[in-house]
């Protein structure tokens, strides 16, 4: 069945560093969508891909969803503590979202 | 976020019991979720529902069981047959494959 990845599952930065997550799928996505969990919270959407190539960006977020529609990624400039979270990939047919394992992102003040 | 509501949010099951998790939601969306959270694991969908009277299996519904009665509950029981039920259990809605809003979730714990 279709598979979505995501890397890194752990990454630790400085604060004011930048911070990156790739999410790949096995199959081709109509859209993708991200969403951010925060500790002890539940996921929340962030945003949505939808056309080949699309670039979105949301003040230092920026997304990316590759030509073949079957990668993304999401990129932060200069992280903040307030940036701690979980960030989910996720895709799929219609209303079945498959979500990726995530990517933990801490930030070190 | 808001219009989802799960209860209760935690929960201790015993050895060979069911137990019901409740989700109510009145954003009017047709489709609702039950997803399942384990450490590094991330979301695995159990089951989701697109209308009501209709739901369909997810990836890990063996041990779970749900029904689609009314528009707005989606509830999900954990039976006894599911053998590692400890996790956190999210129920989210959404209106036909669009962004999915999520309900804050249930802890359950295996005691």
């Amino acid at each position: 069945g279709q598979q979505v990845m995501q890397i890194p599952q752990y990454q630790h930065v400085q604060e004011g560093e930048d911070f990156t997550t790739y999410c790949n799928s096995s199959t081709t996505l109509s859209n993708i969508q991200w969403y951010k969990q925060r500790p002890g919270g539940h996921p929340v959407f962030l945003i949505q891909l939808v056309k080949s190539g699309e670039v979105k960006k949301q003040k230092r977020l920026t997304f990316q969803f590759g030509e073949a529609k079957k990668n993304s990624s999401l990129h932060i400039t200069a992280t903040q503590t307030t940036d701690v979270g979980t960030y989910f990939c996720a895709g799929g047919p219609g209303g079945k979202l498959i979500f990726g394992q995530g990517t933990e992102l801490s930030v070190k003040p | 976020d808001g219009g989802i509501t799960q209860s209760p949010k935690y929960l201790f099951r015993k050895e060979g019991q069911n137990v019901t998790l409740s989700c109510e939601q009145n954003l009017n969306h047709d489709a609702m979720y039950w997803y399942r959270q384990d450490p590094g694991q991330g979301l695995r969908l159990i089951y989701y529902s697109q209308i009501v009277n209709d739901f369909q299996k997810g990836d890990i519904a063996e041990g779970y069981s749900v029904s689609r009665e009314k528009k707005e509950s989606f509830p999900l029981t954990v039976t006894s047959a599911q053998k590692n039920p400890t996790a956190f259990y999210l129920c989210a809605s959404s209106m036909g494959g669009n962004t999915i809003y999520f309900g804050e979730g249930s802890w359950l714990t295996v005691v």
